[in-house]
C-alpha cells in the first residue's frame, strides 16, 4: 500500500539558507500535518493543512511557511535557517478527522543546518 | 504546555518479559495514541484508544486508559529484541482538528 512520501530524505544547509521540504500525502487522505523532532527530543506539532485551508499551528517560527497544493501534496519551506533548525522534519496525513483517525506518518527529512 | 509525559525514560530487559510503559497528560483529549520509533526513522503507529474506553488490546499490546488520573499505560509482553525501540504515546486534544501531542518518549532495550 502507498505510504507518506517525503522528499528529500537528507539536506544540508549553511545557515541563513532557505529549504523546501515536500510531503505527498497517502492517496485519497486530505489533511497533512508537519512536525519538527529535535536530537533526542519528542515530535512537535507545526502546522496542518485540510482540503489546501490551514486546520491548525502549533509551534512553527515565523521563518517558516507551508502550503498545500490541488494535488494534496504540502511543502514547508524554511528561510534564515539557523543551527537549531537541524532536526527531522516529519509529514502525515489521514483522512479528515473524526473520532479516531489514525495518522500516517512519512519516513521523514533529515535537515542538517551547517 | 506539553503533554504526554512519559516514565520511564528508559527501559531495559530481557526477551521474553514484559515491559511497561506510562504516559500522563494534561488536558481533555479525543483519543491516545501509541507510537514506535526505531532510530532516527519515522513513527509507526500501535494503537489507538478513544477517550470512551477504557482498555484495548492489539496482538501483544495492551493499552489502558484512565481520563480521571489523564494517564495511559502501554504493556508489551514477551518482549523480543526487535521490539527494541522508542515508544511514544500521544495525544489529539480535544478541540483540535486532529493534530497529536507527543509524550518525551520511552526508549526501550530488549537484550537476547
Amino acid at each position: 500500500a502507498a505510504g507518506v512520501i517525503q522528499s528529500p530524505r537528507h539536506l544540508i544547509k549553511e545557515k541563513r539558507e532557505t529549504a523546501t521540504l515536500k510531503c505527498y500525502p497517502i492517496p485519497r487522505h486530505d489533511t497533512v500535518y508537519w512536525y519538527q523532532q529535535g536530537p533526542g527530543q519528542d515530535p512537535q506539532f507545526l502546522i496542518s493543512f485540510y482540503e489546501k485551508m490551514q486546520s491548525d499551528k502549533g509551534s512553527i517560527p515565523d521563518r517558516f511557511s507551508a502550503q498545500q497544493f490541488s494535488d494534496y501534496h504540502s511543502e514547508l519551506n524554511m528561510s534564515s535557517l539557523e543551527l537549531g533548525d537541524s532536526a527531522l522534519y516529519f509529514c502525515a496525513s489521514s483522512l479528515r478527522i473524526t473520532l479516531g483517525t489514525v495518522a500516517f506518518f512519512g519516513q521523514g527529512t533529515r535537515l542538517t543546518v551547517v | 504546555s506539553q503533554q504526554g509525559e512519559e516514565d520511564p525514560q528508559a527501559l531495559s530487559i530481557q526477551e521474553g518479559e514484559n515491559a511497561t510503559m506510562n504516559c500522563s497528560y494534561k488536558t481533555s483529549i479525543n483519543n491516545l495514541q501509541w507510537y514506535r520509533q526505531n532510530s532516527g526513522r519515522g513513527l509507526v503507529h500501535l494503537i489507538l484508544i478513544r477517550s470512551n474506553e477504557r482498555e484495548k488490546h492489539s496482538g501483544r499490546l495492551r493499552v489502558t486508559l484512565d481520563t480521571s488520573k489523564k494517564s495511559s499505560s502501554l504493556l508489551i509482553t514477551a518482549s523480543r529484541a526487535a521490539d527494541t525501540a522508542s515508544y511514544f504515546c500521544a495525544t489529539n486534544p480535544r478541540g483540535s482538528q486532529g493534530n497529536l501531542i507527543f509524550g518525551k518518549g520511552t526508549k526501550l532495550s530488549v537484550k537476547p
